[in-house]
């Protein structure tokens, strides 16, 4: 059970606007450590979708976006795309364990 | 462009041990950290072990401390995964991935590039 808390599947059909929430804490999102999100499409590695909370590395499409507010942070996808059906995870710190980096559980993405 | 190709992994027995080796291209290598992440089948990313680009500093996840060693080379832009004494819940595949700085700093570790992952089964 990780401390940063993902719905385990959202859907949309094409064209559609859907959001992951990272439930989180005042030990970690909360506490103003930054929010990653990553992608990892089927038998692919994964790849970083964006950093520090609402940035997106070059190359990624700005239909991809991230938020972040309070104790949790988003990840919105919108026109959804067929080739957006993947497993989508955040990352952050948490001051409350003893290792660095922690990963939700991640969120499964169907394009309907 | 960089790429980290991995190799190693496959089939080992409760109490045995393996080599998870990494090798970078396309990057001065000794100017990132370099981490080791993991996914059990069904479960999410687990953080396992990261390594700085001089190679000097080491962390590991409590699950693992004790039994798995990081390493690089950097004359090799390799860095690896001993594995030892594993047991069944370290059945997962293993991605080794780059961190954005050279130094580790726990609160701001972010992952840039990612290796294409290696099976490891380990059974009793």
């Amino acid at each position: 059970q990780s401390v940063l808390t993902q719905p385990p599947s959202v859907s949309g059909a094409p064209g559609q606007r859907v959001t992951i929430d990272c439930i989180g804490s005042t030990f970690n999102i909360g506490a103003g450590y930054d929010v990653h999100w990553y992608q990892r499409l089927p038998g692919k590695a994964p790849k970083l979708l964006i950093y520090g909370n609402t940035n997106r590395p070059t190359g990624v499409p700005d239909r991809f976006s991230g938020s972040k507010s309070g104790t949790s942070a988003s990840l919105a996808i919108t026109g959804l795309q067929t080739e957006d059906e993947a497993d989508y995870y955040c990352q952050s710190y948490d001051s409350n364990l003893s290792g660095p980096g922690v990963f939700g559980g991640g969120t499964k993405v169907t394009v309907l | 462009e960089v790429q980290l190709l991995q190799s190693g992994g496959g089939s080992v027995q409760t109490g045995g041990s393996l080599r998870l080796p990494c090798e970078a291209s396309g990057f001065i290598f000794s100017n990132n950290a370099m981490s080791w992440v993991r996914q059990a089948p069904g479960k999410g990313l687990e953080w396992v072990s990261v390594i700085s680009g001089s190679g000097t500093k080491t962390y590991y996840a409590d699950s693992v401390k004790g039994r798995f060693t990081i390493s690089r080379d950097n004359s090799k832009n390799t860095v690896s995964l001993q594995m030892n004494s594993l047991t069944t819940e370290d059945t997962a595949t293993y991605y080794c991935a780059r961190l954005t700085d050279s130094e580790v700093r726990p609160v701001a570790m972010l992952f840039d590039f990612w290796g294409q992952g290696t099976p490891v089964t380990v059974s009793s």
